[in-house]
């Protein structure tokens, strides 16, 4: 089975300031993650995924996210936070090996509130 | 642009009525995807499906049921609304094992 931690519920932190917001995972074989946003009473946005390759991974709206294999963790991060960043956000882990019985199945964290004061 | 889009942003039924939410696609996607999403439980997963006439049971299916007759809808089926299904339910298409693409959800409350 496949799982998503987000240890935390709530992030603040001052604009102009870098941001982490954590998730760790467990899968049987190789990972596939993502991380989404999502605004007030909107669906989720995807900001950026890791599959393969570099394990820094850049994506959407200056965020980044670094694959740690050894600490099975996908932090998201960026060097400077904007107001406009405030909204809650989702790690989601699928198993690569799963192949085709998974079908593209996400297991989702519960979410991290993360709030960027002016 | 991968558009995702869902018949009502806004639902009020009472309860022990049929409701139907309509879900497209406009990327010809193979999955589609339900969630519903409750504050403090994150997205859970109620119905897949990854080809037309086929689904599969997600984590939370009992009280619900899908319909994919074409390959860009994919319909969600509260065959007997009841209030403890008021929530707010989410859209997904992929291709796997791409990223899942969300529409606006649909936020449904039973009286």
């Amino acid at each position: 089975a496949q799982s998503v931690a987000q240890p935390e519920d709530q992030v603040n932190v001052a604009e102009g300031n870098p941001l982490t917001v954590k998730c760790t995972y467990s899968v049987s074989g190789n990972p596939y993650l993502f991380w989404y946003v999502q605004y007030p009473n909107r669906g989720l946005q995807f900001l950026l995924k890791y599959i393969t390759g570099d394990n820094l991974v850049k994506g959407s709206y200056g965020f980044e996210a670094e694959f740690n294999k050894s600490q099975t963790s996908f932090h998201l991060k960026k060097p400077s936070a904007l107001v406009s960043d405030s909204a809650l956000y989702f790690c989601a882990v699928r198993d690569g090996y799963a192949g085709g019985t998974s079908y593209g199945k996400l297991t989702f964290g519960q979410g991290t509130i993360l709030t960027v004061h002016p | 642009d991968v558009k995702v889009t869902q018949s009502s942003r806004y639902l009020v039924k009472r309860t022990g009525e049929k409701v139907f939410l309509e879900c497209v696609q406009d990327m010809d996607h193979e999955n589609m995807f339900w969630y519903r999403q409750d504050p403090g439980l994150g997205l859970r997963l109620i119905y897949f499906s990854y080809d037309v006439k086929m689904k599969e049971k997600g984590d939370i299916p009992e009280g619900y049921s899908v319909s994919r007759e074409k390959k860009e809808r994919f319909s969600l089926i509260l065959e007997s609304a009841s209030t403890n299904q008021t929530s707010m339910y989410l859209c997904a298409s992929s291709r796997a094992p791409g990223a899942q693409y969300f529409g606006p959800g649909t936020r449904l409350l039973v009286l």
